[in-house]
């Protein structure tokens, strides 16, 4: 069974700094990993799709990494603004189905003005 | 283009009732699936539904049923509702034959049981 892990589960940083935001997965055997953004009380906001064969993706000042072999995801957030600040999910496509998705926990995060 | 609309926002039931949750997927996308989070937990999945069939189903009791219509809307119901059933449910469209298999979430149904 696919077990999901996000550490830490809350962070505080001041505002322009750079972090890094970590997933760890047990069966490397995924289809995809999606990263999505949860504002409190609110649905999901995907952020980026990195396919199986793939080792990452960006988008503005967010660049996602995947190692399979490790079982690991890293969310790389630039130049933090108070406006990042929300619950950031990892989730796992396992092997042969796009669809059903096993989540982490999420780690929230506080970016400070 | 419209994104994923569900309805109602907020409700608030007693326990033993039931629930009808509902969710009109992203134009162009065919699959529906259904989450449950609870505060402070990530989502976990309930189940799938495709051409108007569940196609997969998680780890959740049958006292959960869903239905999808031609218009590829769905329905989730939730009978002899219990106090743990309270959470945020989700729904996500995608589109079955997409290789990417990207799902998109709508902002969810806060179900309180009293």
């Amino acid at each position: 069974k696919q077990e999901v892990t996000q550490i830490p589960a809350a962070l505080s940083v001041p505002e322009g700094e750079n972090l890094v935001l970590n997933c760890s997965f047990t069966d490397s055997a995924i289809y995809n990993l999606q990263w999505f953004r949860q504002d409190p009380g609110k649905g999901l906001t995907s952020l980026l799709l990195i396919q199986s064969s793939q080792r990452e993706q960006t988008s503005g000042r967010l660049n996602a990494s995947l190692d399979k072999s490790s079982g690991r995801s890293t969310l790389y957030i630039a130049a933090s603004q108070p406006g990042d600040s929300a619950t950031y999910l990892c989730a796992i496509s396992p092997g042969g189905s796009a669809r059903q998705l096993t989540f982490g926990s999420g780690t929230q995060l506080t970016v400070l003005p | 283009d419209a994104g994923v609309t569900q309805s109602p926002t907020h409700l608030i039931k007693t326990r033993g009732q039931q629930v009808t949750l509902r969710c009109s997927p992203k134009s162009g996308h065919d699959t529906v699936s259904w989450y449950q989070q609870a505060l402070g937990q990530g989502p976990q999945f309930i189940f799938q539904y495709y051409e108007e069939e569940e196609r997969q189903r998680g780890n959740f009791p049958d006292r959960f049923s869903g239905h999808q219509f031609p218009n590829y809307s769905s329905e989730l119901n939730v009978n002899a509702l219990l106090l743990g059933d309270s959470a945020l449910y989700l729904c996500a469209s995608s589109l079955r034959a997409g290789a990417a298999g990207e799902l998109f979430f709508g902002e969810g149904s806060r179900l309180t049981v009293l």
